[in-house]
C-alpha cells in the first residue's frame, strides 16, 4: 500500500463544474504539499498547509490531521485547470512522499 | 517562471555515459531538492541540501551524487547510465526558518534525460 493515496486517478468535468481531489496518507506528517502539473511537465506549488484550510483565488485546500486526510477543491473550473494535481506529505525527515497524481481534464 | 533554472532541458545520451545535471536556486533559497520522475514510479524524491550540506537523502542510487556550491547551485551527476535512468529530473529550492521543516517548495522546469 502506498503511503500517500489519491482519488481519483482521472477526472473529466464540464467547464464550471466544482471539483474535488482526494489525498489521504498513513504516516505522520509536518507538512502536505498540493502541486500542479501541466502536460508540458512543469511542477507549481498550489499550497503547503499543516492544518486547517488555505484558499487561493479559486482553489481551495484542506487538510485533516486525525483523519490523515487531505481535499483540493476548484470552483468555477475552467479548461485551463486541465493539469496532473499531485498530493506530496513531508515528515519530520526532510524527505517528500507523493502521491500518484490526479489527471483532471476540463471540457468547455 | 520560478526563478529556478536547471540546464540542460534535454540531455539525450547512451547507456554506461556520465552526464551532470545543473541547477541554480532562486535568489535567497538556501535549500535545493532533486526529484526523479519517472512514467512508472511518478515523483521521487532524491537528495536535498541546505546550504552545502546534505540534509535528506532519498531513493538515490548509488550511482548518483549530488552536491552544493558555495554560490548554492547544485548538480546531480547521474554515472553508468541505464535505460530505465531516463526521466524527468526536477530541482526545486525553498528557503528553510528556523521553526519549519518545510517551506514551499519552487520547482525548476525539469532537465528530460534520454538514455539509449
Amino acid at each position: 500500500k502506498n503511503e500517500v493515496e489519491q482519488s481519483p486517478q482521472n477526472l473529466t468535468a464540464q467547464e464550471g463544474e466544482f471539483i474535488t481531489i482526494n489525498c489521504s496518507y498513513s504516516v505522520g506528517i509536518s507538512a502536505l504539499h498540493w502541486l500542479q502539473q501541466h502536460p508540458g511537465g512543469g511542477i507549481v506549488s498550489l499550497f503547503m498547509l499543516s492544518s486547517g484550510k488555505k484558499k487561493h483565488g479559486r482553489l481551495i485546500a484542506t487538510i485533516n490531521i486525525q483523519e490523515k486526510h487531505s481535499s483540493l477543491h476548484i470552483t468555477a473550473s475552467h479548461p485551463r485547470d486541465s493539469a496532473v494535481y499531485i498530493c506530496a506529505v513531508g515528515g519530520s525527515n526532510y524527505k517528500l512522499t507523493f502521491g500518484k497524481g490526479t489527471l483532471l481534464t476540463v471540457n468547455p | 517562471d520560478s526563478g529556478v533554472t536547471q540546464t540542460p532541458k534535454h540531455l539525450i545520451t547512451a547507456t554506461g555515459q556520465r552526464v551532470t545535471l545543473r541547477c541554480s536556486p532562486r535568489s535567497g533559497d538556501l535549500s535545493v531538492y532533486w526529484y526523479q520522475q519517472s512514467l512508472d514510479q511518478g515523483l521521487q524524491f532524491l537528495i536535498q541540501y541546505y546550504n552545502g550540506e546534505e540534509r535528506a537523502k532519498g531513493n538515490i542510487l548509488e550511482r548518483f551524487s549530488a552536491q552544493q556550491f558555495p554560490d548554492l547551485h547544485s548538480e546531480l551527476n547521474l554515472s553508468s547510465l541505464e535505460l530505465g535512468d531516463s526521466a524527468l529530473y526536477f530541482c526545486a529550492s525553498s528557503t528553510i526558518s528556523g521553526t519549519d521543516f518545510y517551506n514551499e517548495q519552487f520547482f525548476g522546469p525539469g532537465t528530460r534525460l534520454t538514455v539509449l
